[in-house]
């Protein structure tokens, strides 16, 4: 089975610092790759996705990730973070030959960015 | 442009209790994932479904639970006998079609389930 890791739990930036987020993951085939945000009290929202092409993703938000196959990572990148992205972000992933709503995630890392 | 809705929110049961989430997807979708986000733990597939069809129930615990998606109406995860472990965020998403670049699937807001 497939398992996602994300590696720090807890993460806490003041206002303008620069945001990386790391996910990797476990699987030998091809894969989709996913980041979702869920801001307090509301539902996952996609940031970005990859399926294949330019392993450099851009999202909503200035959000942007990077995949590199050779380390099995996908990490969430934002130059500059603001306040309003105090929220827990999950990196998601998919085997290409299965339904699209069968994701692996990982357990999450709670961003809190100080104003 | 209404999401994918779910109902309860909320929902405390007591121990041996039926507890049973109600989801709505998106119009339009015919596809319809549960989750489960325990404590400090990530979302956990639990099944897929279509209309009047279970497609994948390999995330779902072998007892206690079932999920339907009829042809009318909302789909339903329903837990019966809950226990202490059960208590736990559910989320439901839903989609167009099931695969493809072009397309996402969508999440609800959760339900959250807690048994005393």
């Amino acid at each position: 089975a497939q398992s996602v890791s994300q590696h720090n739990h807890h993460v806490i930036l003041s206002e303008a610092a620069s945001l990386e987020l790391g996910c990797n993951y476990s699987y030998g085939g091809t894969v989709n790759l996913f980041w979702y945000v869920q801001y307090p009290g509301q539902h996952l929202q996609l940031l970005l996705k990859y399926f294949s092409g330019d392993p450099l993703v851009k999202g909503i938000k200035g959000f942007e990730a990077e995949f590199i196959k050779s380390k099995f990572s996908f990490n969430l990148r934002k130059p500059s973070v603001q306040w309003s992205d105090t929220a827990e972000y999950f990196c998601a992933v998919s085997d290409r030959g299965s339904t699209l709503g069968r994701l692996y995630f990982g357990r999450g890392t709670q961003l809190t960015v100080w104003p | 442009n209404a999401g994918v809705m779910q109902n309860p929110r909320h929902l405390v049961r007591r121990r041996g209790q039926e507890a049973r989430l109600r989801c709505s997807p998106m119009k339009g979708h015919s596809h319809v994932y549960w989750y489960r986000q325990l404590p400090e733990e990530g979302l956990k597939f639990m099944v897929y479904l279509q209309k009047e069809n279970i497609i994948d129930e390999s995330g779902m615990p072998k007892e206690r639970f079932s999920a339907e998606f009829p042809k009318e109406g909302p789909s339903i995860l329903r837990i019966q006998q809950v226990v202490r472990g059960d208590s736990a965020a559910y989320f439901c998403a839903s989609s167009y079609r099931d695969r493809g670049p072009g397309n996402t699937i969508y999440f609800g807001e959760g339900s959250w389930l807690t048994v005393v």
